[in-house]
């Protein structure tokens, strides 16, 4: 069974700071990783997806990376501001269209003022 | 992307009562859509696939006569709680899948609570 852990579970930091959200998948036969924004009480926010052929992915501020073979993905946030305080949440595809997401808890994270 | 609602955004019942969850894709046509439910502080956790003109595939755990789930058309997939209970309070959340690379595209969600 797929299982997906996300370090750390909370963050704070100054804003400006560049930071790394980490995502660990134990099943590496994956069709793609999707990474989520959700903010409290909403739905979910899609950020980027990365196909499994696929090492990384940009978009803006963001990049998200992937290994498969490692079972792991990490999202870079550069130049953080306080807008992007959400609960950031990444989540694998199985199979593909048929199948749903397995998630992992989440980062929350905080960027002060 | 598929722009995805969800009918109502909030909603309290009584213990014992059911309660339908409408969940809409409005510019695209889904054949598989799916439904998550998220406990305070935990992730979205998938309970069931909702196909198009078949039924749909439950989750290990989820009850399918407690959790109808009703595909009536390719824009239209139902979730009715039925005989709800004060352990059924949460956030049901519905998702479509797109084209590939089958990125998921979700509603903002209904909250459930059970009085």
């Amino acid at each position: 069974k797929q299982e997906v852990t996300q370090i750390p579970a909370a963050l704070s930091v100054p804003e400006g700071e560049n930071l790394v959200l980490n995502c660990s998948f134990t099943d590496s036969a994956i069709y793609n990783l999707q990474w989520f924004r959700q903010d409290p009480g909403k739905g979910l926010t899609s950020l980027l997806l990365i196909q499994s052929s696929q090492r990384e992915q940009t978009s803006g501020r963001l990049n998200a990376s992937l290994d498969k073979s490692s079972g792991r993905s990490t999202l870079y946030i550069a130049a953080s501001q306080p807008g992007d305080s959400a609960t950031y949440l990444c989540a694998v595809l199985r199979q593909g269209g048929a199948d749903g997401l397995t998630f992992g808890k989440g980062t929350h994270l905080i960027i002060q003022p | 992307g598929a722009v995805v609602s969800q009918h109502p955004s909030w909603v309290i019942c009584k213990s014992g009562t059911s309660v339908k969850i409408e969940c809409r894709s409005l510019d695209f046509q889904a054949t598989t859509m799916f439904w998550y439910r998220q406990f305070p502080k935990q992730s979205l956790m998938l309970m069931a696939t909702s196909n198009e003109g078949s039924k749909a595939t439950y989750e290990q755990g989820v009850e399918k006569d407690k959790f109808l789930i009703n595909h009536a058309s390719l824009t239209l997939s139902t979730l009715t709680v039925t005989s709800a209970h004060p352990e059924d309070s949460s956030f049901y959340i519905c998702s479509v899948a797109g084209d590939k690379p089958y990125e998921q595209y979700f509603g903002p969600g209904t909250r459930l609570t059970v009085t």
